[in-house]
């Protein structure tokens, strides 16, 4: 089982639309977790931090299920400017783990 | 602040030959990272350091070796390369967690090599 999980996609919607991507992982000790932005043949780029309360930025809202080990990322009134990859990273101490990424199409 | 910058962005060697790919940073971070990236498979991490003069295997260290013999650079080389080392190459830097979401890591825009 691979450390952090993903739905590889692709996720096409329209925009204007809500999406939904969700994250396993299986290191119970993990301590941080974020999710960052990958544009084609770009460095990954941070999104937000993930805490256990929830935390908002404008159209993006992520939420931690530490007992059921899961992260979410919810993109409200998606926009074209929001295709790109989405991925889940579980840290510890020193390392991050990062998922395979989920692929986001919002179509016109 | 230029933030983390890789040199060079694009090289192609045949195999066995060798080179280093290099890692700057001036955030002043403690922690560097070399990791790879290939299709299907996510950011995988060859090696690590936690400071200066350290370093430490990731997940995919075989056929790289690493040094950080200044704060600031973090050297990743490849001493006979081959095929299966042709991918994107990231590096990243941090500092150590001083609290939620403060241990974010920071990308350099990566290095694509091609092994013939």
């Amino acid at each position: 089982r691979k450390e952090v999980e993903q739905d590889p996609g692709p996720f096409n919607v329209p925009e204007g639309a809500t999406v939904a991507f969700n994250c396993t992982y299986s290191n119970s000790a993990s301590q941080s977790f974020f999710w960052y932005r990958q544009d084609c043949r770009k460095e990954p780029k941070l999104l937000m931090s993930v805490y256990s309360s929830g935390n908002e930025d404008g159209r993006f809202t992520a939420q931690l299920n530490r007992a059921s080990q899961y992260i979410s990322l919810l993109i409200r009134d998606s926009k074209l400017s929001d295709s790109a990859t989405y991925l889940c990273v579980v840290a510890g101490t020193y390392k991050y783990i990062f998922g395979t990424g989920t692929r986001l199409k919002v179509l016109a | 602040n230029a933030g983390v910058t890789q040199t060079p962005k694009f090289r192609v060697l045949k195999t066995g030959q060798s080179m280093t790919l290099l890692c700057a940073q001036d955030m002043n971070h403690e922690y560097m990272y070399w990791y790879r990236q290939d299709p299907g498979m996510g950011l995988r991490l060859i090696h690590y350091s936690v400071g200066e003069g350290t370093t430490a295997k990731g997940e995919v260290p075989d056929g790289y070796n690493v040094s950080r013999l200044k704060k600031q650079n973090f050297l990743l080389g490849l001493e006979s390369a081959a095929p299966s080392q042709t991918s994107v190459y990231f590096c990243a830097s941090k500092n150590p967690g001083q609290g939620l979401g403060t241990d974010t890591q920071y990308f350099g825009p990566g290095t694509r090599l091609t092994v013939l």
